[in-house]
């Protein structure tokens, strides 16, 4: 199975400033298809996830534009450009390329 | 807007079964899968598995392989989630999340069913 490794485990950001979360995958998320399925999902506290991202950098519809994804191959980044109070929470990703899915183990975003 | 109601938490003791529910709204239900992921207290998110509302095919995460099922009812736009032989480490947290295509994740998500499993 494909093993999502994400770091950092927590993140403490100074509002207004940028943040960015890496994932790094076990085995390259390139489809025979061609294309990359590697997902992000916000949770903040209390509340279910939401997907924010997918496709590495296609971002859902009322996601803001601070939020952006990157990265290929096995190698992947979700930043934010300024962090504001409402971004706090835990942040996952997820590969959907190989058969079973499979999540990080989370980064929790806290303001300094 | 599209929305998943799950139904309420549940206590249960080691050993027995339990039915979670889910209830969608807002699109036509046979056109999206559905699948279950689990949050244990404090713990990162696990899938369990997905179902078709189109045809009813199931795919099972292989560490839970003969105690979960899912189902679905099309008269209700609900989809079911059972789990047997429950133990401690079955206490979590399960959503249900609807899917287009299982590659690009899932969206959006039910508010989650607490279920303890506790003697």
């Amino acid at each position: 199975d494909v093993v999502m490794t994400q770091s950092p485990l927590s993140l403490p950001v100074t509002l207004g400033q940028p943040a960015s979360i890496s994932c790094r995958s076990s085995q390259s998320l390139v489809h025979s298809n061609g294309n990359t399925y590697l997902n992000w999902f916000q949770q903040r506290p209390g509340q279910s996830p939401r997907r924010l991202i997918f496709k590495v950098s296609n971002r859902d519809s009322g996601v803001p534009d601070s939020f952006s994804g990157s990265g290929s191959g096995t190698d992947f980044t979700l930043k934010i450009s300024r962090v504001e109070a409402e971004d706090v929470g835990v942040y996952y990703c997820m590969q959907g390329t190989h058969w079973p899915p499979a999540f990080g183990q989370g980064t929790k975003l806290e303001i300094k | 807007q599209v929305q998943l109601v799950q139904s309420g938490a549940e206590v249960k003791k080691p050993g027995a079964s339990v039915k979670v529910s889910c209830k969608a709204s807002g699109y036509t239900f046979t056109s999206y899968g559905f699948t279950w992921v689990r949050q244990a207290p404090g713990q990162g998110l696990e899938w369990m598995g997905w179902i078709s509302a189109y045809n009813g095919n199931t795919n099972y995460a292989q560490n839970l392989q003969g105690r979960v099922t899912m189902t679905t009812d099309t008269s209700t736009s609900t989809v079911y989630m059972e789990l047997r032989s429950l133990t401690s480490d079955d206490t979590a947290v399960y959503y249900c999340a609807r899917y287009w295509d299982w590659n690009d994740g899932f969206d959006p998500w039910g508010q989650g069913t607490l279920v303890t499993v506790s003697s």
